[in-house]
């Protein structure tokens, strides 16, 4: 049973950048759709965006275009997000999940989360 | 962009007590909805997708339904382990977007 494991806790400076990893232990993401969601504290969800991972094409939530960019690693089956130009509204928990291509299936496997602290 | 709105937002229940969860689409999503179920501290979990389909290793208590704008998820018996926050979400344009979330307390 494929597992995604996210890399660990940061904390950022407002205007830097964070780089979060999720690698797949057990399997790959071929046929699948790697998506991001993030929750703020005490809040709900909020999907990032996601790419396609046999082809590389990444779909973005309008209000983070431009600051999102989601690629994967076929080799290392490993997909990562990174936000730039962090703000304090971006502390967050980042989860990593998978979908089956065709929108219709949901994300059946899930990261445990990154927690991303963004503060002066 | 489509907004998916739950209700209640909160509730509270007893062990054994029938639940529904109601989801609205702010237009037709076919059955591109999917349920999910957050324990504090812990990632969402799939329970449910396409409406009414039941994600393998999910409990047969569970059960969802409906089809273009309205959908409810159902717990037939809540056990003590169903305590917490339900999303459900629409994958049927981008973006994606979910519910506020609906929180299932003990009375």
């Amino acid at each position: 049973q494929v597992q995604l494991v996210q890399s660990g806790a940061e904390v950022k400076k407002p205007g830097s950048s964070v780089k979060v990893s999720c690698k797949a232990s057990g399997g790959s993401f071929s046929n699948y759709v790697i998506t991001w969601v993030r929750q703020a504290p005490g809040q709900g969800l909020e999907w990032m965006g996601g790419i396609i991972a046999d082809l590389g094409t990444g779909n973005y939530a309008q209000k983070l275009q431009g600051r999102v960019t989601i690629s994967t690693d076929e080799s290392t089956s490993t997909a990562y997000m990174e936000l730039s130009s962090l703000r304090v509204e971006d502390t967050a928990v980042y989860y990593c999940a998978r979908e089956k291509i065709g929108r219709l299936h949901g994300m059946d496997v899930w990261g445990q989360g990154t927690t991303v602290t963004v503060s002066s | 962009d489509i907004q998916m709105t739950q209700s209640p937002s909160s509730l509270s229940a007893s062990v054994g007590d029938r639940v529904i969860i109601t989801c609205r689409a702010s237009r037709s999503i076919s059955t591109y909805l999917h349920w999910y179920q957050q324990q504090p501290g812990k990632a969402p979990k799939l329970l449910i997708y396409a409406a009414s389909s039941l994600q393998s290793g999910v409990p047969s208590r569970f059960s969802g339904s409906g089809s273009g704008t309205d959908f409810t998820l159902s717990i037939s018996s809540l056990q003590p382990e169903d305590f917490a926050t339900y999303y459900c979400q629409q994958t049927y344009s981008s973006p994606q977007t979910f519910g506020q979330g609906t929180k299932v307390e003990i009375k």
